[in-house]
């Protein structure tokens, strides 16, 4: 079964400050696809990246960048120089091909960038 | 192109009443999703559907829940009767399935805006 943790349930920062989402999933299958998506405080869940199993290279986009290590089954999210706009909540979520196409969301972080 | 759009936005019924939640999926996808977020459970998935074929259902709480795709373009998730319990923002999510080598795993799923369910 497969199951996504996001230990951090919210986290506090100062604009400019850097932020570091953890998250930690568990899976049996060899391929799988993580997930980031971010839910800001309208409610809408906004698509950020995709990462698939067989393809370890981090990704940065702007401000925002990912760290995806097998070897610890982490897919941690970085925002660099947070601003308030970046206030929201963080899903970490996970599919395998043992369940078809079905999304394990985490927990979710709530990330508050104050000014 | 327009996303997945949902229908309504916010709904208040009272216990007993049913409840239709709709949703239009982006065109050209062939899954759709839907999922319930609460504070107690986050998100989880309901239902989803391939092809307009529901794939598996095993989310759905009870039988007091229903959902149909009749067409690629419309879907519907049904309560009735509702409850207090039932609370909940309702989303739908869409996605392609089959545009990638491993046969479609892991597409990107797309989110409507939801729907903020109330039962009184």
């Amino acid at each position: 079964a497969q199951k996504v943790t996001q230990a951090q349930t919210e986290i506090s920062v100062v604009e400019k400050e850097d932020v570091t989402l953890d998250c930690v999933y568990e899976t049996r299958d060899t391929t799988y696809y993580l997930f980031w998506y971010k839910q800001p405080p309208s409610g809408e869940l906004v698509f950020l990246i995709r990462r698939n199993s067989f393809d370890e290279q981090n990704e940065i986009s702007g401000r925002y960048s990912w760290n995806f290590q097998k070897s610890t089954s982490s897919f941690n999210f970085t925002i660099t120089a947070s601003q308030v706009v970046d206030s929201a909540v963080y899903f970490c979520a996970l599919t395998e091909k043992a369940a078809g196409n079905k999304l394990t969301f985490g927990g979710g972080t709530r990330v508050l960038v104050k000014p | 192109d327009a996303g997945v759009i949902q229908s309504p936005r916010h709904e208040v019924t009272e216990m007993g009443q049913e409840v239709t939640l709709r949703c239009k999926p982006i065109s050209g996808h062939n899954s759709l999703f839907w999922y319930r977020q609460t504070m107690m459970r986050g998100l989880e998935l309901l239902i989803y559907f391939n092809n307009n074929v529901p794939i598996d259902d095993s989310g759905m709480p009870e039988d007091r829940f229903s959902a149909k795709m009749p067409n690629a373009s419309f879907s519907t998730l049904k309560i009735q009767p509702s409850e207090p319990r039932d609370s909940a923002v309702y989303f739908c999510a869409s996605s392609l399935i089959g545009a990638t080598p491993d046969r479609g795993l892991g597409e990107t799923q797309y989110f409507g805006p939801g729907t903020r369910l109330l039962v009184l």
